[in-house]
């Protein structure tokens, strides 16, 4: 089984609707938990941390739930500039990352 | 913000040939440097741990003597593949740790070996 695993798409949407994505980790022991988004043949780039309490930044939030180790990020009026792939990632303590495969989204006009 | 520089951005060798991959933190120093290699349509894998002055730590199935990692100072960390194979076409990515787990990217280095 993967450590981070994801779907990994392709999520099409128009502009404006709200998609969701879950990931799911399978090591309890993991500390601390991110969404990287990447865009083509370009460097994964931090797009937030994830938190026990949850956390929003502007139109997107991120859940984290330790009992079921799963994280999600949910983006609200989707932009087409918000098409990427997302990297779901997890630190397990040995302060290197480790990604999930990805999630692609496309946002269509 | 903290910068990391990597360079080349784009490589194409021969097949046999060796290529250097250089990775730099431009305004903090990174004792532990990260490198990472993506395939297409695939997940970023860590390969190894560069530490500053001491030997790197590899993943297992990552071959230590095909790429070889050196830290020789606390801004730069290099990648060597040695005897590149089409096989080892790849996206190669390093990352550093500032301060209490802050991990930043280099912009990548895309391998073509023909």
């Amino acid at each position: 089984r993967k450590e981070v695993e994801q779907d990994p798409g392709p999520f099409n949407v128009p502009e404006g609707a709200t998609v969701a994505f879950n990931c799911t980790y399978s090591n309890s022991a993991s500390q601390s938990f991110f969404w990287y988004r990447q865009d083509c043949r370009k460097e994964p780039k931090l797009l937030m941390s994830v938190y026990s309490s949850g956390n929003e930044d502007g139109r997107f939030t991120a859940q984290l739930n330790r009992a079921s180790q799963y994280i999600s990020l949910l983006i609200r009026d989707s932009k087409l500039s918000d098409s990427a792939t997302y990297l779901c990632v997890v630190n397990t303590g040995r302060r290197a990352l480790t990604f999930g495969s990805g999630t692609r989204l496309q946002v269509q006009p | 913000g903290a910068v990391v520089s990597q360079h080349p951005s784009r490589v194409i060798c021969k097949s046999g040939t060796s290529v250097k991959i250089e990775c730099r933190s431009l305004d903090f120093q990174a004792t532990t440097m990260f490198w990472y290699r993506q395939f297409p349509k695939q997940s970023l894998m860590l390969m190894a741990t560069s530490n500053e002055g001491s030997k790197a730590t590899y993943e297992q199935g990552v071959e230590k003597d095909k790429f070889l990692i050196n830290h020789a100072s606390l801004t730069l960390s290099t990648l060597t593949v040695t005897s590149a194979h089409p096989e080892d076409s790849s996206f190669y990515i390093c990352s550093a740790v500032q301060g209490p787990g802050e991990l930043f990217f280099g912009e990548g280095s895309r391998l073509t070996v023909l």
